[in-house]
């Protein structure tokens, strides 16, 4: 059975603050995905990683392989930030992605 | 470039009802899968499409829950005779292979 696993499951910080949010999984992957969604929103997809790390703006994604593990980290968090961000992966010879069940993060003014 | 297209952005049938939700991948994106999120709990996997194939369809619930994605137009997720626990946000994606999936902003189904 395939399985992704976050934590937190919830996140409350205040404005500035490092974030920090991690994903693990079972089996080995083709791609991770992470992706953000705002209440009754839709899904934003902010990186795929096979390998190493990204960075976009003020958010970056680390994947180790070996471990099966990725961590998406927000440096100097915003209100704005605030969402559910869902770690998705995607298996070897299978194209569609099976989801973590969210951390929801809010950043507090 | 329009990203992912999904129509409507929020749907309301009684019970009984069929529901028809769109979706129009990007241009170039010959990959559609749907996803189905129940309230409160994560996304989960329904269909996964080409153009004109079902490619992996064991996340469809076996009666009443059909799929197509058709040479032209887009493609279809189409519910008969609705229930109230198919209240749900469904997404769409879309990618060509082995790349990126984008995602739409999602059909609110709501069945009263």
């Amino acid at each position: 059975k395939n399985e992704v696993e976050q934590s937190p499951q919830n996140l409350t910080a205040q404005e500035g603050e490092f974030i920090t949010i991690n994903c693990s999984y079972s089996v080995g992957i083709s791609a991770l995905h992470w992706l953000q969604q705002h209440p009754g929103g839709g899904i934003v997809s902010l990186f795929m990683l096979s390998s190493g790390k990204k960075k976009h703006g003020r958010l970056i994604a680390t994947i180790n392989i070996q471990e099966k593990h990725s961590s998406l980290h927000i440096t100097a968090s915003h209100p704005r930030d605030s969402a559910v961000y869902i770690c998705a992966v995607g298996f070897f010879g299978n194209e569609k992605l099976t989801f973590g069940t969210g951390t929801r993060l809010t950043i507090i003014p | 470039n329009a990203g992912v297209m999904q129509n409507p952005r929020h749907l309301v049938r009684r019970r009984g009802q069929e529901a028809r939700l769109r979706c129009s991948p990007m241009k170039g994106h010959s990959h559609v899968y749907w996803y189905r999120q129940l309230p409160e709990e994560g996304l989960k996997f329904m269909v996964y499409l080409q153009k004109e194939n079902i490619i992996d369809e064991s996340g469809m619930p076996k009666e009443r829950f059909s799929a197509e994605f058709p040479k032209e137009g887009p493609s279809i997720l189409r519910i008969q005779q609705v229930v109230r626990g198919d209240s749900a946000a469904y997404f769409c994606a879309s990618s060509e292979r082995n790349t990126e999936a984008f995602f739409g902003q999602g059909t609110r189904l709501t069945v009263v």
